[in-house]
């Protein structure tokens, strides 16, 4: 293990709160991911990106938000405007192809109390 | 649009016997197929992709264009091999689309 990282492990939140998820990568990746991962739906991706200071919405991106500052770093906030946020969360990295193969994070695992 | 998907929610077998984890994709271009597990407890990680056409942990996949289909296959489950099984489809230009994921039970 090791070569991406996600921080916290366990996160609550109070409802009308936004909470950054945080992601990071020693393994001098170009592109970056968030995935949401619910019971009975598979993943489904939130934000990508594939350059630093740029990112592309996923297919569920309403209520979340990226940055991609550094070429390391790709933290997710999940805002108020989320809906549903309770969930786990997967970061993941690649090399500079889109449909090269994707390294995962151990996860996040989100609670709105 | 590309579409996977994986109609088995779960797969119950005992030790031994074979296992086939069905596949199924739509996509009108040439797909590059990637097989995802999640042990217990362990991030998710690669299996194996067919063009690699490796066999990883005693499985295998191969790429049926005709019934556009990526089951992955082992002739003698193991306890080990219990876990979550994502498949998952790339056009090679754009991001990974998953599957919903079959979770396969190996008994002793």
């Amino acid at each position: 293990d090791g070569g991406i990282t996600q921080s916290p492990k366990y996160l609550f939140r109070k409802e009308g709160q936004n909470v950054t998820l945080s992601c990071e990568q020693n393994l001098n990746h170009d592109a970056m991911y968030w995935y949401r991962q619910d019971p009975g739906q598979g993943l489904r991706l939130i934000y990508y990106s594939q350059i630093v200071n740029d990112f592309q919405k996923g297919d569920i991106a309403e209520g979340y938000s990226v940055s991609r500052e550094k070429k390391e770093s790709f933290p997710l906030t999940v805002t108020s405007a989320q809906k549903n946020p309770t969930a786990f969360y997967l970061c993941a990295s690649s090399r500079a192809s889109l449909g090269d193969t994707q390294y995962f994070g151990p996860g996040t695992r989100l609670t709105v109390l | 649009a590309q579409r996977v998907t994986q109609p088995e929610k779960l797969l119950s077998v005992f030790k031994g016997a074979p296992v086939e984890l069905k596949c199924n994709y739509s996509y009108s271009g040439s797909p590059e197929l990637f097989w995802y597990v999640q042990y217990s407890r362990q991030r998710l990680q690669l299996l194996l992709r067919h063009i690699s056409r490796e066999s990883i942990k005693g499985f295998t996949a191969d790429l049926n264009k005709g019934e556009t289909s990526f089951h992955l296959k082992k002739p003698f489950a193991q306890e080990e091999d219990s876990a979550m099984y994502y498949c998952a489809l790339s056009s090679g230009y754009s991001t990974l689309t998953f599957g919903k994921g079959t979770m396969l039970l190996v008994s002793p």
